[in-house]
């Protein structure tokens, strides 16, 4: 089945500064790679997603790109505040198989 | 608007009991429903997946088993826990469409099991 890797597991940036989170999948056929947040206690809700057919996609401070060719896809957090501070996860996904396969998660620490 | 229901909330139970979670979803005909558990500090265990009625596809041997008795329902299931079943098991949705899936996936609030 498909692998998930996510890097960092933990990252701690400064209110305002850029965070960055890396995954790499295994399977080519793999099209579709939401990103959720998770708070404490709480269930991830989905954030951003990106389909095959396009590289990269932007919705207000949050972005995600997509490299297809190395299967690797990035989350790019801009002007982080600091209940941005969560864990998040990224998932690969293809259309013919309904199945979701997850990061190991990056818990993201924003400090005022 | 779709809703899923996930409970018991919480349960501690010991090893070597039964096992019973359940979720329905409203609002929605024919969904997707998966199972996941969320170890702590882990990411999320993809354990069994139905895309209907009866249709069933476990990812990961173990001793947990899941049935899906009506189109919105989906239930796991253990004969006898073990303490390593602990944690957060997550039941989750998505729409059908061409394909298999039309894309965002909705969790339930979770369960958090602990095993002693």
């Amino acid at each position: 089945g498909e692998n998930v890797e996510q890097h960092p597991s933990t990252l701690s940036v400064q209110e305002g500064d850029s965070a960055v989170i890396k995954c790499t999948y295994s399977d080519s056929a793999s099209n579709y790679f939401p990103w959720y947040k998770q708070e404490l206690g709480k269930r991830p809700q989905l954030i951003i997603d990106i389909r095959s057919n396009v590289g990269e996609k932007k919705d207000q401070r949050i972005a995600v790109t997509l490299n297809k060719t190395a299967k690797h896809f990035s989350l790019h957090i801009t002007e982080t505040q600091p209940e941005d501070s969560a864990v998040y996860f990224c998932a690969a996904a293809s259309y013919n198989f309904n199945k979701f396969y997850f990061g190991s998660g990056t818990k993201l620490n924003v400090k005022p | 608007s779709q809703t899923i229901h996930q409970w018991p909330a919480t349960l501690v139970q010991p090893v070597g009991s039964p096992l019973s979670l359940e979720c329905t979803v409203e609002g929605t005909s024919n969904p997707n429903l998966y199972w996941y558990r969320q170890a702590a500090g882990r990411g999320l265990q993809l354990l069994f997946y139905s895309v209907g009625i009866g249709q069933i596809s476990s990812e990961v041997p173990q001793n947990l088993s899941a049935s899906r008795p009506q189109d919105r329902q989906f239930i796991l299931s253990s004969k006898k826990l073990l303490l390593s079943d602990s944690g957060f098991y997550l039941c989750a949705w998505t729409r059908p469409g061409a394909g298999g899936f039309t894309g965002e996936l909705f969790f339930g609030e979770g369960s958090r099991l602990t095993v002693l």
